[in-house]
């Protein structure tokens, strides 16, 4: 089956420190992932999507990832972190479902705190 | 351009009753899917339309049922609720829910049952 795994519940970091946020896939077939922000009683915020090409993504916020084939990873990162970068974190990966269309798959999530 | 959008925000319901959430698409977009995010469970995909069309479903029982509008806008059903229905209801929108899509999200409904 079709996953992805956030090893950490929670991530903490002080501000003006770069972050990682670690995700590692399972897939048959090539891996679409994703990245979603989500603050306090807030919807899913899109931060960037890895489809092919180069390995290093840059989307939203300052926020890149970086696809990694042979340790099936796609790690997110940020150079500088800022407080209000605080929030849960998901990881997703795009599969077809049973009739060959999108559903997404996430993670269980990461929650970064950022101390000032 | 408006975002996703989902009413009502907020809802409580007690056992037994029937509820309709709404979810209005990005302009333009035609595949709508619905999520819902436990504490338990994470975020669980329900099902996606696309012109009218349920294409795909999650492992959820048939309480949860849902339909599209010709003019994209869907909404989900959840009859007899059940305590363990308490959730963050998430409605997601994209062009044609094609594999590398990226899925823009509403603010959600949080569905209480008392």
């Amino acid at each position: 089956a079709q996953s992805v795994a956030q090893p950490e519940d929670q991530v903490n970091v002080a501000e003006g420190n770069p972050l990682t946020v670690k995700c590692t896939y399972s897939v048959s077939g090539n891996p679409y992932l994703f990245w979603y922000v989500q603050y306090p009683n807030r919807g899913l915020q899109f931060l960037l999507k890895y489809i092919t090409g180069d390995n290093l993504v840059k989307g939203s916020y300052g926020f890149e990832a970086e696809f990694n084939k042979s340790q099936t990873s796609f790690h997110l990162k940020k150079p500088s972190a800022l407080v209000s970068d605080s929030a849960l974190y998901f990881c997703a990966v795009g599969v077809r479902g049973n009739t060959g269309f999108q559903k997404l798959v996430f993670g269980t999530g990461t929650r970064l705190l950022v101390s000032p | 351009k408006a975002g996703v959008t989902q009413t009502p925000r907020y809802l409580i319901k007690t056992r037994g009753q029937q509820v309709t959430l709404s979810c209005s698409p990005i302009s333009g977009h035609r595949s709508v899917s619905w999520y819902q995010q436990t504490p338990g469970q994470g975020l669980q995909f329900l099902f996606e339309y696309f012109s009218e069309t349920q294409r795909n479903k999650g492992n959820f029982p048939g309480r949860f049922s849902g339909r599209q509008f010709s003019n994209s806008r869907s909404e989900m059903n959840v009859s007899t609720l059940e305590l363990g229905d308490s959730a963050l209801y998430l409605c997601a929108s994209s062009a044609a829910g094609g594999t590398t899509d990226t899925q823009y999200f509403g603010p959600g409904t949080r569905l209480t049952v008392l």
